[in-house]
């Protein structure tokens, strides 16, 4: 099992829609978890944490299930903007090191 | 603000040449910086990470190395590239022990011919 999984998609959703992405990570010790976006031929850019209570920036959310081990990720009033491929990250361990485990990203497509 | 530099980027190399790629940061001192590759349709790979001057951690055995030699400067190097060594290369940075969250810079996408 990867430590880190995800459903590559591709995700086809009309402009408007409501869209989720999940993420599963193997590790129970994870502490820290995050949602990156990625255009085309881009860098990584972070589009958020995601806390134990759960958190909510805008159309976006963000949801940890620990029992479950996976984060959610929903986008809310889909726009044309937010076709991109979307990655979780995980931490490894806890150190001075920091570093991260990285699924292989969930492509999002909304059309017109 | 933070600014995370990489340069070039975009590079076409041939077979057996050597690579440096140099990535800087900006407005933090003592960053946690990493190196990755992305190859086209794969995940992010983690190839190096320092966590000060002269400290790097490799991640997979391969013919890269990288150099830390000041604190906001991060160097990947190879002697002779191989064709499976094309892909996104990316520089990071995190704020040393307080936040796994990492800053990515605009990468150097590497073709070996």
């Amino acid at each position: 099992r990867k430590e880190v999984e995800q459903d590559p998609g591709p995700f086809n959703v009309p402009e408007g829609a409501t869209v989720a992405f999940n993420c599963t990570y193997s590790n129970s010790a994870s502490q820290s978890f995050f949602w990156y976006r990625q255009d085309c031929r881009k860098e990584p850019k972070l589009l958020m944490s995601v806390y134990s209570s759960g958190n909510e920036d805008g159309r976006f959310t963000a949801q940890l299930n620990r029992a479950s081990q996976y984060i959610s990720l929903l986008i809310r009033d889909s726009k044309l903007s937010d076709s991109a491929t979307y990655l979780c990250a995980v931490n490894r361990n806890a150190g001075n090191n920091r570093k991260l485990i990285w699924g292989l990203g969930t492509s999002l497509a909304v059309n017109p | 603000s933070q600014t995370i530099h990489q340069w070039p980027a975009t590079l076409v190399q041939p077979v057996g040449s050597p690579l440096s790629l140099e990535c800087t940061v900006e407005g933090t001192s003592n960053p946690n910086l990493y190196w990755y590759r992305q190859a086209a349709g794969r995940g992010l790979q983690l190839l190096f990470y320092s966590v000060g001057i002269g400290q790097i951690s490799s991640e997979v055995p391969q013919n890269l190395s990288a150099s830390r030699p000041q604190d906001r400067q991060f160097i990947l190097s190879s002697k002779k590239l191989l064709l499976s060594d094309s892909g996104f290369y990316l520089c990071a940075w995190s704020v040393r022990g307080f936040s796994y969250e990492q800053y990515f810079g605009p990468g150097t996408r590497l073709t070996v011919t």
